[in-house]
């Protein structure tokens, strides 16, 4: 059982570039997310999925960008990398289209560094 | 509106000794709430969740909680602590009717488990 996959696992970025965060589920859920945790914060929504087709902003969604691609894969870019988007970035998926009752499974995490 | 406030960033205990990780919550609607462990690098694993039921919940690994409305409280406990159980502890409250989207994370609770 796959669950959540993240790829890449590690990266470092210098200021200014870009790179695409990839997120896969094989669970047929409904809803995926995009979080990222900072040291002493908890988890912080940036974007999520209700379903396929449809992508909605979170707490802090400045400097990211999500594509819905089908129902399995879920993805977030950032277009020019900042020092303040060195993080642990956390993609989780969920049953239902927003009922918010369902608990949500998370990947293992991709650990970003920008230099 | 709804926030989660974990009373105590690190605890620690003695293998053998009971566990509580305490949680209070406060949610415009009847919450869901959940708690989740993570493990050093590792993702965020489901260990139990409240939807309305039953005020005690049982989780995995011999954890539960219990539903306290007038309090507003879901405090984590264990009876006998493993080293195994050495993680971080965050709770998550999801405002019944409010959408999937509108998780809130406390800032988590580091668990030490001592010889």
């Amino acid at each position: 059982n796959a669950g959540v996959t993240q790829t890449p696992k590690f990266q470092v970025l210098k200021t200014g570039q870009s790179m695409t965060l990839q997120c896969a589920q094989d669970m047929n859920h409904n809803s995926m997310y995009w979080y990222r945790q900072d040291p002493g914060m908890g988890l912080r929504l940036i974007y999520y999925s209700a379903s396929e087709g449809t992508t909605d902003k979170g707490e802090v969604p400045n400097g990211y960008n999500v594509s819905r691609l089908n129902k399995r894969e879920f993805s977030l870019r950032l277009e020019s990398a900042a020092p303040s988007q060195t993080s642990v970035y956390f993609c989780a998926s969920s049953e239902g289209e927003g009922t918010g009752n369902q608990p949500q499974h998370f990947g293992d995490g991709t650990r970003l560094s920008i230099l | 509106a709804q926030s989660v406030t974990q009373l105590d960033s690190h605890v620690s205990v003695s293998e053998g000794t009971p566990v509580l990780l305490r949680c209070n919550y406060s949610s415009s609607y009847s919450p869901s709430l959940f708690w989740y462990v993570q493990h050093p690098n590792k993702g965020l694993q489901l260990l139990l969740k409240y939807t309305s039921a039953a005020t005690l919940v049982k989780g995995i690994n011999g954890f539960e909680a219990e539903f306290k409305k007038s309090e507003t409280s879901f405090h984590l406990t264990k009876p006998s602590a493993h080293m195994s159980d050495a993680a971080e502890y965050f709770c998550v409250v999801i405002p019944l009717g409010g959408g999937g989207n509108k998780l809130t994370f406390g800032t988590g609770t580091q668990l030490k488990v001592e010889l």
